[in-house]
C-alpha cells in the first residue's frame, strides 16, 4: 500500500496563477485533509472531509477550495496564488481509531 | 494565539542525555497525539493518549496525558542521534477527528 501520496513535490507559482495540489490515498479512509505548515507555526488545518462529497472549513481557509468526489481523491485547489500561500501543504487521513497518516508534501512557493 | 504551546522550541542536547519537552494548553482534549517529523517528510504518528493520568512507553520514550487532559509531556530517554527531528504535539477536539497542532519542538542529539 502506498498510504497517502501527494503530486507535485515542488512547485514555484507566480502571483495571480492557479494550481492544483493532488492527494490520494489507497487505505479507504473517510476522513481526509488539508494542512500548511509554516516555520515555527506547526500545522493548520485548511479544509477537511469526512466522505466523499462532503467537505468543510478548517481554521485557514481562505484562498483556496477542494472536492471530495471519490473516497481517494481529495485535490486542493488555489486560485489566485499570492505570496502569504508560500508554505509546504501536506495532506493526511485519519483511521477509524484517530490515527493520522500524512502524505509526504507539497512545497510551494509563490513569488 | 497558539491554542497548543509546546516548550522548548529549540533543543540540542548530547548521545546519551535524558530530556523532557511539554505540550500546553489551556483547553480540554479528547486525547492527545504525538509526532516526529524529519526534513522533507510528512509527520509520523508516536504515540496517542486518550485517559487523564495516562502514561504510555515506547522503548526509550515516555509520554504523559496530564490529569485534567489540558496538557502532555514526552521523556526521552538516552537519546541517540536518530532521535532528531521536530517534535509535534496534536490535540483532537469534537468526536476526534479534528486535530489543533502545537509549534513543534526541534530536538537535535548530537553524536
Amino acid at each position: 500500500n502506498a498510504g497517502v501520496t501527494q503530486t507535485p513535490k515542488f512547485r514555484i507559482l507566480k502571483i495571480g496563477q492557479s494550481m492544483t495540489l493532488q492527494c490520494t490515498q489507497d487505505m479507504n479512509h473517510n476522513y481526509m485533509y488539508w494542512y500548511r505548515q509554516d516555520p515555527g507555526m506547526g500545522l493548520k488545518l485548511i479544509y477537511y472531509s469526512v466522505g466523499a462529497g462532503i467537505t468543510d472549513k478548517g481554521e485557514v481557509p481562505n484562498g483556496y477550495n477542494v472536492s471530495r468526489s471519490t473516497t481517494e481523491d481529495f485535490p486542493l485547489r488555489l486560485e489566485l496564488a499570492a505570496p502569504s500561500q508560500t508554505s509546504v501543504y501536506f495532506c493526511a487521513t485519519v483511521s477509524s481509531s484517530y490515527e493520522q497518516y500524512f502524505g509526504p508534501g507539497t512545497r510551494l512557493t509563490v513569488t | 494565539t497558539q491554542l497548543l504551546e509546546q516548550s522548548p522550541q529549540f533543543l540540542s542536547i548530547q548521545e546519551g542525555e535524558n530530556l523532557t519537552v511539554y505540550c500546553n494548553s489551556s483547553s480540554v482534549f479528547s486525547s492527545l497525539q504525538w509526532y516526529r517529523q524529519e526534513p522533507g517528510e510528512g509527520p509520523v504518528l508516536l504515540v496517542t493518549v486518550v485517559t487523564g493520568g495516562e502514561v504510555k512507553k515506547l522503548k526509550r520514550l515516555t509520554f504523559q496525558f496530564g490529569d485534567a487532559r489540558k496538557d502532555s509531556s514526552l521523556h526521552i530517554t538516552a537519546a541517540q542521534p536518530g532521535d532528531t527531528g521536530l517534535y509535534l504535539c496534536a490535540g483532537a477536539r469534537g468526536g476526534g477527528q479534528n486535530f489543533v497542532f502545537g509549534p513543534g519542538t526541534r530536538l537535535s542529539v548530537l553524536p
